[in-house]
């Protein structure tokens, strides 16, 4: 089965800073992969997607790669703010392409 | 206006109780889901429907059965709630099925606590 993991539960970093967050996955080959935020009591929301014949999308601040090869996405939120400090879900479809499975996420808290 | 709506919001019931959830979304989308957010944050697909056709029944107790009166709602009935039910359970939709292109539009959740 579909495995995915987000390497780092916490991340802390400064504000301005650039926050890197991985995703790596096993067992499949996704047509494509997408990036969630989410914030305490509140439902996720959809960032970027990313599809597998593109290395790399951009939306302002926010950067995602994407290597087929690693099995491994990276995404970047560069000049950090506070208001960037959320939790960062990764997904990708299952073989159907009928649902997203979620990483566990990695909680980004950016200081001041 | 709220795009993907769910009721109630906070849910405290005893073990053995029959709930429902309620899912409504307002985006014209034909594919509503339901997900389970355990106590680690761990999101999992429970339920897809498709114009209200179920597409996706992930190993899910049949104590949980998924209504779909029209393709805009998505109910979520629970009978005998036990005490490993409590989580947060969250709606969401999509324009299509095959989510090749479509992002995944997520209600803000409901807390169900069983004691």
């Amino acid at each position: 089965s579909q495995k995915i993991e987000q390497n780092s539960e916490a991340l802390n970093i400064q504000e301005g800073k650039t926050a890197t967050l991985t995703c790596n996955y096993t067992n499949y080959s996704p047509a494509y992969l997408q990036w969630y935020r989410q914030d305490p009591g509140r439902g996720p929301v959809f960032l970027l997607l990313i599809r597998e014949n593109e290395k790399e999308k951009r939306k302002e601040r926010l950067k995602v790669t994407f290597d087929t090869t690693l099995k491994q996405s990276l995404f970047h939120i560069t000049a950090s703010q506070p208001a960037d400090s959320a939790t960062y879900l990764c997904a990708l479809s299952n073989q159907a392409g009928t649902a997203l499975i979620f990483g566990k996420g990695t909680t980004l808290s950016v200081s001041s | 206006d709220t795009a993907v709506s769910q009721t109630p919001k906070y849910l405290v019931t005893q073990m053995g109780n029959d709930k429902s959830i309620k899912c409504e979304q307002n985006l014209g989308h034909d594919t509503m889901y339901w997900y389970k957010q355990d106590s680690k944050k761990f999101l999992k697909i429970m339920f897809s429907y498709n114009n209200k056709e179920l597409i996706i029944n992930e190993t899910v107790p049949n104590r949980f059965s998924p209504k779909s009166p029209d393709k805009a709602h998505l109910n979520l009935h629970i009978n005998s709630l036990e005490l490993g039910d409590s989580a947060v359970y969250f709606c969401a939709s999509s324009q299509d099925q095959g989510l090749r292109t479509d992002t995944q539009y997520f209600g803000p959740g409901t807390r169900l606590t069983v004691l």
